[in-house]
């Protein structure tokens, strides 16, 4: 089946530590997005990138890295630097840029 | 830049009532979109509108691409309990190639 698929689900780290999320698409899609949402609030981009080996920055891009190596990988690394990195958060793709973006499942990272 | 209004916040109905929302924006639009969001998950497109005018029917679901290009409505019919969640309004950002979201609203259905 094709589609975007975000791991782990949930996922634990202590203070201090870096964390790398993962997305993965099979959708042949060149422009990937990644999305934080806190409780109760909406999507905030944190960084996209239209093509491989390319990304740009989002609204709210302090404290995270990210790399796009090969055109189904687009994986967020939350660095120690983010201040408060407990939030759900979310990948997408779409065709090409700018177009209706389809997302994954989400993961759902605590920072204890 | 270009930002997204949504109305209502929240909604809370009694299963079987119509719902309406809407998406309004000071700028003008090429697309709008229509997402449902589910607790714990990732938001679903529901409906893809491109032209100003456009009628597009998804099931119990409808949506509306306004007239001036500045505002979109998402209609519900006959709500059942599976249609909680938040929906988002979407438009492509003019001149960068990403997407603008709206704030969402959150609906909650007593049966």
């Amino acid at each position: 089946d094709g589609g975007i698929t975000q791991s782990p689900k949930y996922l634990f780290r202590k203070e201090g530590q870096n964390v790398t999320l993962s997305c993965e698409q099979n959708l042949n899609h060149d422009a990937m997005y990644w999305y934080r949402q806190d409780p109760g609030q909406g999507l905030r981009l944190i960084y996209y990138s239209q093509i491989v080996n390319d990304f740009q920055k989002g609204d709210i891009a302090e404290g995270y890295s990210v790399s796009r190596e090969k055109k189904e990988s687009f994986p967020l690394t939350v660095t120690s630097a983010q201040k408060n990195p407990t939030a759900f958060y979310l990948c997408a793709s779409s065709i090409t840029p700018g177009n209706e973006q389809f997302f994954g499942p989400g993961t759902r990272l605590t920072v204890l | 830049g270009q930002q997204l209004n949504q109305s209502p916040q929240s909604m809370f109905i009694q299963e079987g009532e119509d719902v309406s929302m809407n998406c309004t924006s000071s700028s003008i639009f090429n697309t709008w979109l229509w997402y449902k969001q589910e607790p714990g998950e990732g938001p679903v497109l529901l409906i893809a509108l491109y032209k100003a005018g456009e009628l597009t029917s998804n099931g119990r679901l409808t949506a509306q691409f306004g007239i001036t290009r500045k505002d979109s409505f998402l209609n519900i019919s006959a709500s059942i309990p599976s249609d909680v969640g938040i929906y988002f309004c979407a438009g492509p950002v003019q001149g960068a190639q990403k997407l603008v979201f709206g704030q969402g609203t959150r609906l909650t259905i007593n049966p």
